[in-house]
């Protein structure tokens, strides 16, 4: 059974602070990993890796996937408050039409002034 | 705004009664995913349709059924509720099959 584990479960920082969110996983027939940022309601799209793109930076977002430790981090630097929401990793296996994402349960991240 | 629509945003009903859910993909996505997001499960896939034929199956529940229309929007449609159905359920949609973009959800609570 795929399975993708996120840690920490929750992480409380001061705005300015540098963190590390990871995700290591374990799946059939591995495409991509992807995060999302998951605030009140919807995940919002962050980033895709896939082996072709194994390093993304967005602003003060960054992730890098390390296929062969089956593991991903993503980092946030100069945190800011409204950085606060959960952080999804999902990964995505078998391709095309039959595509199939499968999330861990997410980051709480919380971001005090 | 990730541009799927989701329909109605909170449903309330109770044990027993039957429910559809409404989903409009974004402009020229094919593919739509359906997920139920709970506080302990997280976020679990239940169902893709692409171009209107069911191409994979997570953990749904008999009970539950989908299809995708013409139009390509979709529906989910939930039967024979339990408390436990009570949940956030989001759709997605995706342009190529690796990205997925969610819509807002619909929160359903079964009384």
């Amino acid at each position: 059974e795929d399975k993708v584990v996120q840690s920490p479960l929750s992480l409380v920082v001061h705005e300015g602070d540098t963190v590390t969110l990871n995700c290591s996983y374990e799946v059939t027939n591995f495409r991509s990993l992807l995060w999302y940022k998951q605030e009140k309601k919807a995940p919002t799209f962050l980033f895709m890796l896939t082996s072709s793109g194994i390093e993304k930076k967005s602003g003060r977002l960054s992730s890098i996937l390390d296929k062969k430790e089956l593991f991903s981090i993503l980092n946030i630097t100069a945190t800011q408050t409204g950085d606060s929401a959960i952080y999804l990793c999902a990964v995505g296996n078998s391709g095309g039409s039959n595509y199939k994402l499968t999330f861990g349960k997410g980051t709480l991240l919380t971001v005090n002034p | 705004d990730s541009g799927v629509t989701q329909t109605p945003k909170h449903l309330i009903t109770a044990t027993g009664q039957r429910v559809t859910l409404r989903c409009s993909p974004r402009s020229g996505d094919l593919s739509v995913y359906w997920y139920q997001q709970s506080l302990d499960q997280g976020l679990q896939f239940l169902i893709q349709y692409y171009n209107g034929e069911e191409r994979a199956k997570g953990n749904i529940l008999e009970r539950f059924s989908a299809q995708q229309f013409p139009d390509l929007h979709s529906e989910l449609n939930l039967s024979s509720l339990e408390l436990g159905d009570s949940a956030l359920y989001f759709c997605a949609s995706s342009p190529r099959g690796y990205e997925q973009y969610f819509g807002p959800g619909t929160r359903l609570t079964v009384t």
